[in-house]
This record gives structure tokens, sequence and C-alpha cells, in this order.
């Protein structure tokens, strides 16, 4: 069975400062992978997304994130925090093959200081 | 054009009772999913609905069960509510699979 670890449950940075959170799957081949934010109130918003192909994958809102297969891992990054980037980020994993059903991490929220 | 869309934004239900809960796609879509979302957790899938047919299913009890509409909108309803159901449910529609979903903002559910 597929799953999703997101190591940090919350991640405080200055505004300005570059952004790392890790996310590490298990999954017997490769996986779908996604990260989404998810502000106060709001629905999820898809910010990026790999399935094949260049292992750095760029999105929106300036995040980028890295496919390593040897570590089983898809960290998000950005490397100039705004204050409007705090928010709840969750990464999942889906399957390739057959009906996708997306395993979601617990996600980490993101606090920015001034 | 508008997003997804649920109804109701905040719902208050007794244990025992039954909920139903409404999501209209994103105008085309034809995909709808289902999602619970406990505090502090990350989403669960429920259901997902393609072309009015079950396509995928989640781990929860038969107590849990949906449909979609004609016109792709969709129903969760959720029979003998305990305490453990209090949750965001999320609808998120999408084209055809749910590669790319889109989300709504949720609906609050608060079982007492």
């Amino acid at each position: 069975a597929q799953s999703v670890t997101q190591p940090d449950i919350h991640i405080t940075v200055s505004e300005g400062a570059s952004l790392e959170l890790r996310c590490n799957y298990s999954y017997g081949a490769t996986p779908y992978l996604f990260w989404y934010v998810q502000s106060p109130g709001q629905g999820l918003q898809l910010l990026l997304k790999y399935f094949s192909g260049d292992t750095l994958v760029q999105g929106i809102k300036g995040f980028e994130a890295e496919f390593k297969r040897s570590q089983s891992s898809f960290n998000l990054r950005k490397p100039s925090v705004h204050w409007s980037d705090a928010a709840e980020y969750f990464c999942a994993v889906g399957a390739t093959g057959g009906s996708y059903i997306p395993t979601f991490g617990r996600g980490t929220s993101l606090i920015v200081h001034p | 054009d508008a997003g997804v869309t649920q109804s109701p934004t905040h719902l208050i239900k007794t244990r025992g009772q039954h909920v139903t809960l409404r999501c209209s796609p994103i105008s085309g879509h034809k995909s709808v999913s289902w999602y619970q979302q406990v505090l502090g957790q990350g989403p669960q899938f429920i259901f997902q609905y393609y072309e009015k047919e079950e396509r995928g299913r989640g781990n929860f009890p038969d107590r849990f069960s949906a449909r979609q509409f004609p016109n792709y909108s969709s129903e969760l309803n959720v029979n003998a509510l305990l305490l453990g159901d209090s949750a965001l449910y999320l609808c998120a529609s999408s084209l055809v699979d749910i590669y790319e979903q889109y989300f709504g903002p949720g609906t609050r559910l608060t079982v007492t």
C-alpha cells in the first residue's frame, strides 16, 4: 500500500528566507506525486505534480520540487518565502496503474515571521 | 468562471442522524471526488465518480454513500452519524481522472 510521510508538523521561517518542506513516500513503483497548499478556510490548491520525465518540477507561486527515487522523496522548495505563503502544505502520492486513489500526508504548517 | 461549490458551508448534526452534502463541479468537469479531512490530518479519499459511475472507493464504512447526477453535480450521504465523522468534507472536480483536481472550500460537519 502507498503511504506518505511529512516529518515536519510545523516549519517557521523568516520572510525572504528559503524554504524546504520534506516529503517521503512509499510505493512499489514510480508514483504520481503532488504538492497542495491549503489556506485557512479554503480548499486545496495544486502547486505542482510529477508524473515522469525531468525530476525537477516547477509549479505555481515560485515553488519547485525534486523527485529523488533513491531517497523516495519529493521535497518542496522555494528560494524566498513571502508572508502570504503561510498555510498548510500537503504532499500526496497516487498509484500509476488502474484506479488512482490518492494518499495525502498529514501536512506541514508553514509559519512566516516578518 | 465559478470554481467548485459546496453546500452547506457548515452543518451541525446529532449522533445517529443522517446528512447530505452537495457539490457542484466546475463547468465541463465530469469527475467528482469526495474527501474527509479530520482536524490536523490530510484529506482522506472517500469516493470518485465519473459519468455517474463510481470509479474509486476509499476505506470507509457503508454508512458513506454518494451519487452523481446527469449534470455532474454530486451528493455525499452519511447515515448513522458518529462523533468521529466530524470533519471538513472536501469535494474536488476534474475533467476526467483525478490527476489535476480542483477543490471546493469544503463543508464543515460537526457531530454532537
